[in-house]
């Protein structure tokens, strides 16, 4: 059972649009919603996180929309540049177990 | 400088020879955890150790063993490797309900 969906599974977006990452979650005890950002041959990197009390966090052309009625949240990259090409994960903890339950990624690449 | 080691990063072995991964941070994180990554199932949770002597299974523990006797190591153990545990393996620490900190990943291949 996947705690976490999430799409889409890849996005091609060109240079100076915006990206948009979706993910849906079922488990109500989920209270920490982080993105993480991977390169190729790198490990997942934190990016931005979110707890439920806010509807969304911004930070620099990152911000993260948080529904929780609706269970969902997204990731939303303006002005995307190459270098943002990557996979993304969202994940979602509860309190302080710290077992991060992963989305199933999204490769995104930002074209010229 | 603050990181999350692994060794090897690459390996290339054959059915049923046990390997150890081993993993080791310089944080003084409590929590650690064992990660696989395969295409289209995104990262799935292995085994994770809160502290020191404690551990407990993740989502897909079968075939794996892991240890914590001391607070930085948290060595993943396949004792007989099977072609389905070929996958990219990542650890990561961490503080409890905090943010986890990924090591650079280890590749295996299960001939």
């Amino acid at each position: 059972q996947q705690q976490v969906k999430q799409s889409p599974q890849s996005l091609i977006v060109q240079k100076g649009g915006i990206s948009i990452i979706n993910c849906a979650y079922e488990n109500t005890a989920f209270d920490y919603f982080p993105w993480y950002q991977q390169f190729p041959g790198k490990g997942p990197a934190l990016l931005i996180a979110i707890r439920p009390d806010v509807s969304e966090k911004k930070e620099g052309r990152f911000t993260i929309s948080f529904n929780k009625s609706a269970k969902q949240f997204s990731l939303h990259i303006m002005d995307s540049q190459p270098g943002d090409s990557a996979t993304y994960f969202c994940a979602a903890t509860a309190g302080t177990a710290s077992k991060l339950t992963f989305g199933t990624g999204t490769r995104l690449q930002v074209t010229l | 400088e603050a990181q999350v080691t692994q060794n090897p990063r690459y390996l290339i072995t054959v059915t049923g020879k046990k390997l150890t991964v081993t993993c080791s941070q310089n944080m003084n994180h409590e929590y650690m955890s064992w990660y696989r990554q395969d295409p289209g199932l995104g990262l799935r949770q292995i085994y994770y150790s809160m502290n020191v002597e404690v551990t407990d299974k993740g989502d897909v523990p079968e075939g794996y063993k892991v240890s914590r006797k001391e607070k930085r190591n948290f060595p993943l153990i396949l004792e007989s490797p099977s072609p389905n545990q070929t996958s990219l393996y990542f650890c990561a620490s961490g503080k409890a309900g905090g943010t986890q900190y990924f090591g650079p990943g280890t590749r295996l291949t299960v001939l």
